[in-house]
């Protein structure tokens, strides 16, 4: 049973649109959410995360909305660019310790 | 260069063999993880350890197994009992002081062949 559910599986958007991936979690003990990219082949690398003391954090082209009392989180890429045609996976960890992660999302940006 | 280090890139075990993938951090970080790829399951957790000779089951322990004789290295072992062992394994570390990213090898692809 996965403990951090992410939608969609995948995702098609045109150059310069929005790109939006949820992710939803049930244990409450949960309070550090990554974000990572992964291309074919490599590791997955940090994106941004947040911590549930603030509800939205703002990297560049990249914002993850968080909603405590819904627990549900999302990563927002605007003008969403072909070079960031990847795989994307939310995770959760209480404190850091043992991270789990969501299914991933393929994203493929159209030019 | 500091990083984390996983060899080989590529593996190939025959039916019954065990095998045992390296995995090497020299960032100093206490924490190591391993994690096993499927196409469209996401990183299932199978083994993390915080501190050396210590560690915690994951999600899918079975069939493997691992060892944290050194804070720099965490191998993993798939053994023969292991049903299902073509995957995309990828071990990952995290500073526990600081509770920041963690950080990932480049991956070893196991096929059974």
């Amino acid at each position: 049973q996965q403990q951090v559910k992410q939608s969609p599986q995948s995702l098609i958007v045109q150059k310069g649109g929005i790109s939006i991936i949820n992710c939803a979690y049930e244990n409450t003990a949960f309070d550090y959410f990554p974000w990572y990219q992964q291309f074919p082949g490599k590791g997955p690398a940090l994106l941004i995360a947040i911590r549930p003391d603030v509800s939205e954090k703002k990297e560049g082209r990249f914002t993850i909305s968080f909603n405590k009392s819904a627990k549900q989180f999302s990563l927002h890429i605007m003008d969403s660019q072909p070079g960031d045609s990847a795989t994307y996976f939310c995770a959760a960890s209480p404190n850091n310790n043992d991270m789990r992660f969501g299914a991933g999302t393929r994203l493929t940006v159209k030019p | 260069d500091g990083g984390i280090t996983q060899s080989p890139k590529y593996l190939f075990r025959k039916e019954g063999q065990n095998v045992t993938l390296s995995c090497e951090q020299n960032l100093n970080h206490d924490a190591m993880y391993w994690y096993r790829q499927d196409p469209g399951q996401g990183l299932r957790l199978i083994y993390y350890s915080q501190i050396v000779n210590d560690f915690q089951k994951g999600d899918i322990a079975e069939g493997y197994s691992v060892s944290r004789e050194k804070k720099e290295s965490f191998p993993l072992t798939v053994t023969s009992a292991q049903k299902n062992p073509t995957a995309f394994y990828l071990c990952a570390s995290i500073a526990k002081q600081t509770n920041t990213e963690a950080f990932f090898g480049q991956g070893t692809r196991l096929t059974v062949v």
